[in-house]
């Protein structure tokens, strides 16, 4: 299978900070697909193939990346921005998530 | 609106079988698969399969495929998913969630199961 593996595991970051986390592939990738989650609550598509936005996800997140290496980007911390963040792909059997990403506010 | 409203918690003895439900509403319910995923305490998320509600086409997680069953019934636009022979490695929150077919744009709530005696 496919493993995604999230770096850092926990980072925190202060308001306006800039934030960047990472998914790497054990095997290239078409697409990265990233989910929001907050404590007891459903994870959140936050952003599909790549680099779109969710409906109602803010402007200041972006994803990019290409092949075995994507990344999710801040561009200024907001308190809201707080949770723990999945990266996922189904470009090869079986779907398969990142352990995560678990952002804080410092 | 789109919903996916899934059944309520369980707590059931080891090795018995459980099945949890999953309600969709606001869509075509034979338009798009359904998705299952796993997530224990604590951890990070691990998918189970999917159902093609038109037909009941099931594709499982190999990990999976002798603990779960999917299915769905068409005329009251639910998706089941059934587990087996359970053990604490059970316990966990489940959802269901719409697929895209690659990604999963609505999930439910969760159903949590417990596993003890």
């Amino acid at each position: 299978e496919n493993v995604l593996t999230q770096s850092p595991a926990i980072m925190s970051a202060s308001l306006g900070e800039k934030v960047t986390m990472s998914c790497r592939a054990s095997s290239s990738v078409n697409y990265m697909y990233w989910y929001q989650q907050k404590s007891d609550a459903s994870p959140k598509l936050w952003i599909y193939y790549t680099s779109n936005l969710a409906p109602g996800v803010p402007a200041r997140f972006s994803g990019s990346g290409s092949g075995n290496s994507y990344s999710l980007t801040i561009s200024s911390m907001e308190g809201e921005d707080a949770a723990t963040y999945y990266c996922q792909q189904f470009t090869s059997s079986p779907l398969t998530f990142g352990a995560g990403t678990k952002l804080e506010l410092k | 609106q789109v919903q996916l409203q899934q059944s309520g918690p369980e707590l059931v003895r080891p090795g018995a079988s459980v099945k949890m439900s999953c309600k969709a509403s606001g869509y075509t319910f034979t338009s798009y698969w359904m998705h299952w995923v796993k997530q224990r305490p604590g951890q990070g998320l691990e998918w189970i399969g999917m159902i093609d509600p038109s037909n009941s086409e099931t594709r499982l997680n190999q990990k999976f495929k002798d603990k779960a069953t999917l299915n769905v019934d068409k005329s009251s636009n639910t998706a089941y998913m059934q587990l087996s022979s359970l053990t604490s490695e059970d316990s966990a929150v489940y959802y269901c969630a719409r697929g895209r077919p690659h990604y999963f744009d609505y999930w439910g709530q969760g159903t949590t199961l417990t596993v003890s005696s």
